[in-house]
């Protein structure tokens, strides 16, 4: 099963960066990364994946390390609307297999 | 294009009955989940499929059955309900090659 940690909480101003981390450490070779937010009670919005490079989207840019244990989540320049919990998940054996760990609940604040 | 819908959205059980949840997408994805999330708590996988006829557990299966019949259509089972089953249910889809898990409105389950 997957097992990935990131931190339970985040601060972030409103207009900078937010970089949200996960450790992915038992991710296997061919399997994505993806990360998902969930705002309130809603379900979950995907934001992005990726396998070994970097990636960038609309929403965000993920960034992926080169051993593929780790990966960082960057919100170029959150707005209070960002505010959330976000979610990294990386399969581990079973690519269809998608499990949600705890999350980063993020606080963007005036 | 409706995509992910769920059924009910609200529902109140008594110990012991039984209900199931329905779930159906209009995407054609061949991935479809339902998950559980505890108030307070991240999403905990149940069940899984990933075809018609092919089913598998998650994280959290016991208590649940789920079938798939149809590309369509992933119904979620409840036997005997009990108060550790209350929560809302999210089913999701996903043609998993595009990593995007498109997600229904949820169902909020309460057992009294």
């Amino acid at each position: 099963d997957a097992k990935t940690t990131q931190p339970p909480s985040m601060d972030c101003a409103e207009g900078r960066a937010a970089n949200l981390p996960c450790n992915h450490s038992t991710i296997s070779g061919n399997e994505y990364v993806y990360w998902y937010r969930q705002i309130h009670s809603q379900g979950p919005q995907y934001i992005i994946h990726g396998l070994k490079n970097n990636e960038t989207n609309e929403m965000a840019s993920l960034i992926i390390t080169e051993d593929r244990k780790s990966s960082t989540l960057i919100l170029p320049h959150a707005t209070l609307r960002d505010t959330a919990v976000y979610y990294c998940i990386a399969p581990t054996g079973t690519a269809s297999k998608l499990t949600f760990g705890t999350g980063t609940r993020l606080q963007v604040t005036l | 294009n409706a995509g992910v819908t769920q059924t009910p959205k609200f529902r109140i059980l008594k110990i012991g009955q039984s209900m199931t949840l329905q779930c159906t997408q209009d995407m054609n994805h061949n991935y479809m989940y339902w998950y559980r999330q505890d108030p307070g708590m991240g999403l905990k996988l149940i069940y899984y499929s990933v075809g018609a006829g092919i089913t598998d557990k998650g994280e959290v299966p016991n208590g649940y059955n789920v079938s798939r019949s149809t590309t369509e259509d992933f119904p979620l089972r409840l036997e005997l309900a009990a108060p550790s089953q209350t929560s809302v249910y999210f089913c999701a889809s996903s043609q998993l090659s595009t990593g995007e898990l498109f997600f229904g409105e949820g169902s909020r389950l309460t057992v009294l």
